[in-house]
């Protein structure tokens, strides 16, 4: 079965700080894909990141990057340089083999302190 | 904004009626997936159609139903509405079966 766990209810740094925000998978899937997505106190759902199982280097994309360490099933997100407006929902998601499927994580709320 | 459209952005309802929730894919887009968001349960996927097709089912109850139309905008139909499936629901759409998804502003059910 396939599951997402992020075991970081909610989480607080102070801005202009880095923070990582963790997230583990579980499938039997050879080929899958992980992504985390952003949702702002207004509720939409914004995508920030996409990581490959057979990509070799860790995504980046701005001030996001995807710690990916697939032997631990581990895709840890880090934000650099933290900003207020990061203060959100974030949510780790992996797709599967049946492609047609997204699994989702609990989320961890993030709160940047000025 | 994503490209993706959702209406109404508010639906407030009885128990025992039945509502239509409207979804525009983003042009181009021939995938579409619906999403249930409500606090205790989480984010949970409904349904998924790709081209027309239904291609996945998640925890979608037997109440609810959904289609993708020729122009490839989708509708989510919630029957026999109850208490609980106050939620936000979301429909999000993508190029391929695979691949990121784009998620609209969501439609916010309200069950009295």
């Amino acid at each position: 079965a396939q599951k997402i766990t992020q075991t970081q209810p909610g989480m607080f740094v102070q801005e202009k700080e880095a923070v990582t925000l963790d997230c583990t998978y579980d499938t039997s899937d050879q080929s899958y894909g992980l992504f985390w997505y952003k949702q702002p106190s207004s509720g939409e759902m914004i995508f920030l990141i996409y990581q490959g199982s057979y990509d070799e280097q860790n995504a980046t994309e701005g001030r996001y990057s995807l710690n990916f360490q697939k032997a631990r099933k581990s895709a840890n997100l880090v934000i650099s340089a933290s900003q207020l407006g990061d203060s959100a929902m974030y949510f780790c998601a992996m797709r599967g083999r049946n492609f047609n499927k997204f699994y989702f994580g609990s989320g961890t709320k993030l709160n940047v302190k000025p | 904004d994503s490209g993706v459209t959702q209406t109404p952005k508010h639906l407030i309802t009885a128990t025992g009626q039945r509502v239509t929730l409207r979804c525009s894919p983003r042009s181009g887009d021939l995938s579409v997936y619906w999403y249930q968001q409500s606090l205790d349960q989480g984010l949970q996927f409904l349904i998924q159609y790709y081209n027309g097709e239904e291609r996945a089912k998640g925890n979608i109850l037997e109440r609810f139903s959904a289609q993708q139309f020729p122009d490839l905008h989708s509708e989510l139909n919630l029957s026999s509405l109850e208490l609980g499936d106050s939620a936000l629901y979301f429909c999000a759409s993508s190029v391929e079966q695979a691949g990121e998804q784009f998620f609209g502003p969501g439609t916010r059910l309200t069950v009295l």
